[in-house]
C-alpha cells in the first residue's frame, strides 16, 4: 500500500525559503505525477506544481517564478522548494500522487505539513 | 486556467436524506474523442486530507460507498449523497483535469447534519 510522508520547516520569516520533502513508500515511483497542493487555514484547495520521475515539472503560473520540485529517484523523494515567501504562503501543505498520465486525479496524499509565514 | 464554482458553500441534511452538491466550470472539461468528462470529487474531514470520491466525473473510486454518486457533463456537475450518514460530514470539492495544468479545485462545500 503506497504512503506518503511528509517533512520540512513549519515556521518561516518573510523572504526565505520553503522547503519540504514527500517519501514515496510502498509502491511504484515511477509512472506517475507527483504533485504539490496547499491549503491555507479555513479555505480551499490550491495546486502549486507536479513532477514525475524523469523531473518533468508542470508549475502553476502563479507560483511558477519562485518554484522548485524536483525529484530523487534513489530515495523515491519529491521536494519542494518555495523562496521569498510572505504571509500568503502560510497553509497545510500536501503531497500527492496523481493516478495516471491523463487522469490527474490524486488518489494517494501525504499527512499535510502546516507552513507559517511570520516576522 | 479553468475556474471552478461550486454551489451551495454549505448545506445541512437530514440524516438518511439526500445532499446535492453542484460544481460549474467556466468551460467544458469533456473531450469528445474519449466521451471523458475530466472531473473529480473529492471529501475532506476536519484534521484529514482529502479523499478521492469519484473520476471522469462518475468513477467511483475502489472501497467508495454507492451512496456517493456523480453526474454531468461538459461544464454542470452533480455530487449527490444519498442516504446521509453522520460520517458524511466534510468539506466536498470538485476539481478539474482537462487538457493542461494548472489543475483546479472549486471552493468546496461543507456538508452538515441538520
Amino acid at each position: 500500500q503506497v504512503q506518503l510522508q511528509q517533512w520540512g520547516a513549519g515556521l518561516l520569516k518573510p523572504s526565505e525559503t520553503l522547503s519540504l520533502t514527500c517519501a514515496v513508500y510502498g509502491g511504484s515511483f515511477s509512472g506517475y505525477y507527483w504533485s504539490w497542493i496547499r491549503q491555507p487555514p479555513g479555505k480551499g484547495l490550491e495546486w502549486i506544481g507536479e513532477v514525475n520521475h524523469r523531473g518533468g515539472t508542470y508549475f502553476n503560473p502563479s507560483l511558477k517564478s519562485r518554484l522548485t520540485i524536483s525529484v530523487d529517484t534513489s530515495n523515491n523523494h519529491v521536494s519542494l522548494k518555495l523562496s521569498s515567501v510572505t504571509a500568503a504562503d502560510t497553509a497545510l501543505y500536501y503531497c500527492a500522487r496523481a493516478m495516471q498520465w491523463e487522469l490527474r486525479a490524486f488518489d494517494i496524499w501525504g499527512q499535510g505539513t502546516m507552513v507559517t509565514v511570520s516576522s | 486556467d479553468v475556474v471552478m464554482t461550486q454551489s451551495p458553500d454549505s448545506l445541512a441534511v437530514s440524516l438518511g436524506e439526500r445532499a446535492t452538491i453542484n460544481c460549474k466550470s467556466s468551460q467544458s472539461v469533456f473531450y469528445s474523442s474519449n466521451n471523458k468528462n475530466y472531473l473529480a470529487w473529492y471529501q475532506q474531514r476536519p484534521g484529514q486530507p482529502p479523499k478521492l470520491l469519484i473520476y471522469w466525473a462518475t468513477t467511483r473510486e475502489s472501497g467508495v460507498p454507492a451512496r456517493f454518486s456523480g453526474s454531468g457533463s461538459g461544464t454542470d456537475f452533480t455530487l449527490t449523497i444519498s442516504n446521509l450518514q453522520a460520517e458524511d460530514v466534510a468539506v466536498y470539492f470538485c476539481q478539474q483535469y482537462y487538457s493542461t495544468p494548472p489543475w483546479t479545485f472549486g471552493q468546496g462545500t461543507k456538508v452538515e447534519i441538520k
